[in-house]
């Protein structure tokens, strides 16, 4: 199986910039999902990376460390709505399993 | 294009009870999935299918049961309802097997009293 963790709970200020962390342990990986999820919601597919790097996609970024288990979700000019749930998700032997998410407020 | 849609939205059941929750999926994907989320634990695998006429077991598949007839269809039955499965379910899809982006169902809230 996986372990996968994130951090509970983060606090950004509208138009500042959050990290949110993922660690991971697992055999067998091919591939590190983060999804995005509002509160009522269903989870919305943000990113996928699978080799080492970072890959950028608008104000939401993602990198990935194989070596060190290790990926990040950058989001930049925060705004209100980017309030959320974010889900990091890691697939090893072919399963799909999700951390307990990171839940960010973003403050005026 | 609806997409995934699941059903109900939201029910209340007694325990001791069976249930079947419905996900419909009109993206033709091979692949689909069941998952229930609870505080703290984050989304668990309860079954998945790669492709119709084929299911198997995710971490968490005590107490509830699968088919897949068709392409489309995917339900999920409780046999006897217990209150440790009050949660909300969500239904997923992808495209392959589980290295595919999963799109997801807007969820159903049960509750097991």
């Amino acid at each position: 199986g996986q372990n996968i963790d994130q951090p509970t709970e983060m606090t950004a200020t509208e138009g500042a910039i959050v990290q949110i962390n993922c660690t991971y342990q697992t055999s067998g990986f091919n591939g590190l999902f983060w999804y995005q999820q509002h509160a009522g919601e269903a989870p919305t597919f943000l990113s996928y990376n699978v080799l080492d790097g970072l890959e950028e996609k608008g104000r939401f970024s993602s990198f990935l460390s194989r070596s060190k288990g290790y990926s990040y979700l950058l989001l930049k000019e925060l705004q209100m709505k980017d309030s959320a749930s974010y889900l990091c998700a890691v697939i090893g032997d072919y399963k799909l399993s999700f951390g307990a998410g990171t839940t960010v407020t973003v403050r005026a | 294009t609806a997409g995934i849609t699941q059903a109900p939205t939201s029910q209340i059941l007694a325990a001791g009870r069976s249930m079947t929750l419905r996900c419909t999926q009109d993206m033709r994907h091979n692949a689909m999935y069941w998952y229930r989320q609870d505080l703290g634990l984050g989304l668990r695998l309860i079954h998945y299918s790669n492709t119709a006429g084929t299911t198997g077991k995710g971490e968490v598949p005590d107490g509830y049961s699968v088919s897949r007839a068709n392409t489309d269809d995917f339900p999920l039955t409780l046999a006897s309802a217990v209150p440790s499965q009050t949660s909300v379910y969500f239904c997923a899809s992808s495209a392959g097997l589980e290295y595919n982006e999963q799109f997801f169902g807007p969820g159903t809230r049960l509750t097991v009293l």
